[in-house]
């Protein structure tokens, strides 16, 4: 079975600063991976996906997130936190027929 | 191309009713997933359909259940509402290639549902 694991459940950076959100996956097949983020009230938007084209992915709003096969990680990073970006992140895999898997999400504040 | 689109936005309903929710999917995906997000349990699958076909279901009880039409809209049902079953209803729609498809899924508002 697939799984994700996301590590921290809230993470607080300042504006400007670099964010840093951990995912890490547990797959028995090279895994399709995914980062959502999901703004209060809402659904949840695409940032980026991984399909084993490349190993580093550029997603929207400046975010990207590297896949390291060797610690099978997949973490989301921005240089720069905008206070835009206080959102819940959701790391995901997908596996047949369309079923995701999400992780547990992380809260991102930013702090101005 | 418009988005997934779900109704109703909110709906409040009492234990032991039933309850009908609505997505539409992006023009031209015919693969319709439904999830549930709550706060202790988190973002749980719940069922996805292709070509008005049931493909994968999640760990829930009979009470959920969902369909998918022709021209790919789908409508999920929970009967004898339960407190627990209070929840944001999520949709989510892909192309949908058939077989092992690991298509992006796109995702619509959802449906606040609130059992009393």
């Amino acid at each position: 079975a697939q799984s994700v694991t996301q590590l921290g459940s809230h993470v607080s950076v300042s504006e400007g600063a670099l964010v840093l959100l951990r995912c890490n996956y547990s797959s028995s097949v090279p895994p399709y991976l995914f980062w959502y983020v999901q703004y209060p009230n809402q659904g949840l938007q695409l940032l980026l996906k991984y399909t084993s084209a490349a190993t580093l992915v550029k997603g929207i709003n400046g975010f990207e997130a590297e896949f390291k096969k060797s610690e099978t990680s997949f973490h989301l990073t921005k240089p720069s936190a905008h206070m835009s970006d206080a959102a819940e992140y959701f790391c995901a895999v997908i596996g047949g027929y369309q079923k995701v898997t999400f992780g547990t999400g992380t809260k991102l504040q930013v702090i101005p | 191309k418009a988005g997934v689109t779900q109704t109703p936005r909110y709906l409040i309903k009492t234990r032991g009713q039933q309850v009908t929710l609505s997505c539409s999917p992006i023009s031209g995906h015919r693969s319709v997933s439904w999830y549930q997000q709550t706060p202790g349990q988190g973002l749980q699958f719940l069922f996805e359909y292709f070509s008005e076909t049931q493909r994968n279901k999640g760990n829930f009880p009979g009470r959920f259940s969902g369909r998918q039409f022709s021209n790919s809209r789908s409508e999920m049902n929970v009967s004898t509402l339960e407190l627990g079953d209070s929840a944001l209803y999520l949709c989510a729609s892909s192309p949908g290639a058939g077989g092992h498809s690991t298509d992006t899924q796109y995702f619509g508002p959802g449906t606040r549902l609130t059992v009393l």
